[in-house]
């Protein structure tokens, strides 16, 4: 069975400075892997995806993750923290194998919180 | 504009009362998806349809129905059964059920027990 970790519940940082949110999987099969990104009382908007393309994948506003097989993690990063970059944000698996179930359906980690200090 | 609109925003449920969440999206999406949220649990599916008159239950479905008679619409209903019912309802769809597909999100309900 597939499942996710997010290794830190909450993270700060300062405006400006790097963030990294980190997320660790577990799949059975060759997963696809997201990061979605929630602000307060919105819905949930998808940063990036990994699809076993590129191990390197550019997201929208700056955020990249790269996904490392071998210590089957999936981190997201960013170079410079901006104030509007405080939100949710959610690592999800899925192994996509077929249709139906939960197997075949997104399985959502827990959730980072980052706070942006001016 | 295309999107998922999710209706009402917030909605409060009496004792013993079912209520219907809403879910509409003009994406021509075929799958459909309710998800519940609470505070530090990310999301967990309810429910499931990956095509007009077929729906399967995902890992909480107890306490919630819904049906799915049109393509564009998957209305959930919390019934009485579910004692647990305050959390943060969010429908997504996708252009079929294969998890490589993104989904797409509504703003979302939330819901509160009076």
């Amino acid at each position: 069975a597939q499942s996710v970790t997010q290794l830190d519940s909450h993270v700060s940082v300062s405006e400006g400075t790097p963030v990294l949110l980190r997320c660790n999987y577990s799949s059975s099969y060759s997963p696809s892997l997201f990061w979605y990104v929630q602000h307060p009382n919105k819905g949930l908007q998808l940063l990036l995806k990994y699809t076993s393309a590129a191990t390197l994948v550019k997201g929208i506003n700056g955020f990249e993750a790269e996904f490392k097989k071998s210590e089957t993690s999936f981190h997201l990063t960013k170079p410079s923290a901006h104030m509007s970059d405080a939100a949710e944000y959610f690592c999800v698996v899925s192994d996509g194998r077929g249709y139906g179930g939960s197997q075949g359906n997104l399985i959502f980690g827990k959730g980072t919180k980052l706070s942006v200090k001016p | 504009d295309g999107g998922i609109t999710q209706s009402p925003k917030y909605l409060f449920r009496k004792e013993g009362q079912n209520v219907t969440l809403s879910c509409e999206q003009n994406l021509n999406h075929d799958a459909m998806y309710w998800y519940r949220q609470d505070p530090g649990q990310g999301l967990r599916l309810i429910y499931y349809s990956q095509i007009v008159n077929d729906f399967q239950k995902g890992d909480i479905a107890e306490g919630y129905s819904v049906s799915r008679e049109k393509k564009e619409s998957f209305p959930l209903t919390v019934t009485s059964a579910q004692k647990n019912p305050t959390a943060f309802y969010l429908c997504a769809s996708a252009r079929s059920d294969l998890a490589k597909n993104i989904q797409y999100f509504g703003a979302g309900t939330r819901l509160s027990v009076l």
